[in-house]
């Protein structure tokens, strides 16, 4: 595809259940990055890959979340144990690399029930 | 990381007004980037601007590294100007892109 996709648009879960989120970036981008945004708020910095690496992990919220990513393409994002506060978009984005333009998909929207 | 604030948090304009949105940055950075969130939630890339200015239509931006700032004008605004406006920047290859809390703007009719 030409822009980054993710799956599902909607989840809606109960509150405990394991979510997994998927992203799959623009071909030959080597950047993704992973961002969550509450409603009307602004934009929370998760993980970002460099290829299949995460240099750095620290905005990651719990323990309760993990993400990965393979073949220098896709990636997912894993919520274990889901809680209310998980309510939120999660949204993927790509780029080139380091000194390029950042592409976003249309995120995910998570309800937690 | 670095910190990033924009100025105004809030903005409404007449349609055909022109107007200056702000983003300071704590530290320098070498990557910087101008976003437009639509009331749909997408987020549409406008300007990569480490340095200098570019113009794009009815929109520029000027960014002054050394002075750790950058502008984002809008001129003869229209209602689908409307929405969420973010910068972003980033100090060193490996660190996270920083998002500043962003300007909404409403362009009214």
């Amino acid at each position: 595809g030409a822009g980054v996709s993710q799956s599902p648009s909607n989840k809606v879960t109960e509150k405990g259940k394991d979510v997994e989120l998927r992203c799959d970036p623009i071909s030959g981008h080597t950047a993704l990055y992973w961002y969550r945004q509450r409603l009307g708020q602004g934009l929370e910095f998760l993980i970002y890959f460099q290829g299949n690496s995460a240099p750095d992990k620290s905005g990651l919220p719990s323990d309760r979340f993990s993400a990965e990513r393979t073949g220098e393409s896709v990636s997912t994002l894993t919520i274990q144990r889901t809680q209310q506060e998980d309510s939120a978009v999660y949204l993927c984005a790509s780029s080139l690399s380091f000194s390029s333009p950042l592409h976003f998909g249309n995120g995910t929207r998570l309800t937690v029930t | 990381g670095i910190q990033v604030e924009q100025s105004p948090p809030d903005l409404i304009l007449q349609e055909g007004a022109n107007s200056t949105l702000r983003c300071n940055f704590s530290d320098s950075v070498n990557n910087l980037q101008w976003f437009h969130q639509n009331p749909w939630g997408q987020l549409i890339n406008l300007f990569y601007i480490p340095s200098g200015t570019k113009q794009n239509g009815r929109l520029s931006a000027t960014t002054v590294a050394t002075e750790r700032y950058s502008l984002l004008y809008i001129s003869s605004s229209q209602t689908t100007d409307s929405g969420v406006y973010f910068c972003a920047g980033l100090r060193n290859a490996g660190n996270m892109l920083t998002f500043g809390g962003g300007t909404r703007l409403m362009v009214k009719p």
